[in-house]
């Protein structure tokens, strides 16, 4: 079975500060992407960021960067600048592709519940 | 551009009530995802349709459910008759087939409480 662990159920940060949510996954496919969802509090869920399993390089966006450790199968994420409008359910969630490249399905952990306070 | 949109948002049934969930995906994604949260437990894949088509269901977890998206654009999700088990928040998602990035785009949810 493929799954995905975030083991910090909840988070909490100051303002400007820094945080990092881990995230590890174990999935039998060599082909898949990774990605970070948020969910703010009633609200949808959005991207954060994503990043390609055969790329080593980190994805970075704005504030927003991850660790990608493919064989260790790690893939966290980096909050820099934390801001009010970061306090949300974050959901880490790799991405297999099937034969020929098509979509699969997410594969979800529990999520992150961070709090950024001011 | 308008979202993926879901409804209704909210749903409160007795057990062994019929529920059916609507969702309608951006224009123009023939890829449609259905998503489910029970409490405290993982987001969990349901169904993925292909236009019309079925790609996988695998996710479906019994013969209570069933989705449909007759041609191609709307899609709804029965659940007959409901048991207490199935409250929690139904997603759907929506993607385009060619997409270089494979984003998913998700609706706000309905979230069925079964009394």
């Amino acid at each position: 079975a493929q799954t995905v662990t975030q083991s910090q159920p909840e988070m909490s940060v100051q303002e400007a500060e820094t945080v990092t949510l881990s995230c590890t996954y174990d999935t039998s496919e060599n082909n898949y992407y990774l990605f970070w969802y948020k969910q703010p509090p009633s609200r949808q869920m959005i991207l954060v960021i994503r990043q390609e399993a055969y790329k080593q390089q980190n994805a970075t966006e704005n504030r927003f960067s991850v660790n990608f450790q493919k064989a260790a199968k790690s893939f966290s994420l980096k909050i820099s600048d934390s801001q009010l409008g970061d306090t949300a359910m974050y959901f880490c969630a790799p991405l297999p592709l099937n034969y020929g490249g098509s979509q699969g399905n997410l594969i979800f952990g529990k999520g992150t519940k961070l709090s950024v306070k001011p | 551009e308008a979202g993926v949109t879901q409804f209704p948002s909210h749903s409160v049934i007795e057990k062994g009530q019929t529920v059916t969930l609507r969702c309608d995906p951006i224009s123009g994604h023939d890829n449609l995802y259905w998503y489910r949260r029970v409490m405290g437990k993982e987001i969990k894949f349901l169904l993925h349709f292909v236009k019309e088509s079925k790609q996988d269901e695998s996710g479906m977890p019994n013969n209570r459910f069933l989705a449909e998206r007759t041609g191609g654009t709307y899609s709804t999700l029965k659940v007959q008759p409901a048991e207490l088990e199935d409250s929690g928040v139904y997603f759907c998602a929506s993607s385009p087939v060619e997409q270089t990035y494979n984003e998913q785009f998700f609706g706000p949810g309905t979230r069925l409480t079964v009394l």
